[in-house]
């Protein structure tokens, strides 16, 4: 079975500048999370989806960040004007169905803002 | 609110067992812990849903406390293979809003 699948791996912008991330999930999950790790620190949640719906963005900071899960599979994750305290690994997990079920992470994108 | 683990780093010889604990002021529904190592993203390892149960696989369990809402990780006869950090994650519900709360982690180093 295929696992959480992103990219682009890594990415280096200057401050200001757009960037997004590309999330793929297990096949079947019907949540997919969002994630930002900042080094030396564990995930932190920015959104939730089920399906294709928002049920969390409490902790995304919408004047920037901004994300879409079309026909309740694929997800991108953008953010724009980044700034330098974006710097961070964005993670994508999947889940069958919320907290009961485990959540698996796809491999991340290192983000570097300069 | 975020979970607290403890110890925040733990050495041990290969063989050794370890015992890592998360701690919540609020109620749970479940308790996921990971493993992370470095440049790589979170591992699965287990979930607790509440009930109290206690789950393992190999070498590795843990338990749920759901009236304290503490839960602890067992490593025992460690291997070298189990260095990383250790987080646990903490969902408040089942259902709707759900993602997970993780802990600031617990650094595990296995020697020789």
């Amino acid at each position: 079975e295929a696992g959480v699948a992103q990219s682009p791996r890594y990415k280096i912008i200057e401050k200001r500048q757009s960037v997004a991330f590309w999330c793929n999930p297990i096949s079947g999950h019907a949540t997919l999370y969002w994630y930002q790790q900042i080094l030396g620190q564990g995930p932190k949640l920015l959104i939730q989806f089920q399906n294709n719906g928002v049920v969390d963005d409490s902790q995304l900071p919408k004047d920037r960040f901004s994300a879409e899960r079309l026909k309740g599979v694929d997800s991108t994750l953008k953010i724009q004007p980044a700034k330098l305290e974006d710097s961070a690994v964005y993670l994508c997990a999947s889940s069958l169905w919320g907290s009961s079920y485990e959540q698996y992470f796809g491999p991340g994108t290192r983000l570097t803002v300069t | 609110q975020q979970p607290v683990q403890s110890p925040q780093a733990v050495i041990l010889r290969e063989g050794e067992d370890a015992v890592i604990n998360c701690s919540s002021s609020k109620a749970l529904y479940s308790v996921h812990w990971y493993r992370q190592k470095h440049g790589e993203a979170p591992v699965f390892l287990m979930i607790l849903l509440k009930g109290g149960e206690q789950k393992g696989h190999e070498k590795i369990s843990a338990s749920f406390n759901e009236k304290k809402q503490q839960s602890s990780l067992y490593l025992t006869a460690s291997q070298l293979s189990y260095s990383g950090t250790y987080f646990c994650g903490t969902a408040r519900s089942g259902g709707g809003a759900d993602g997970l709360t993780f802990g600031k982690g617990t650094h595990l180093i296995i020697q020789p």
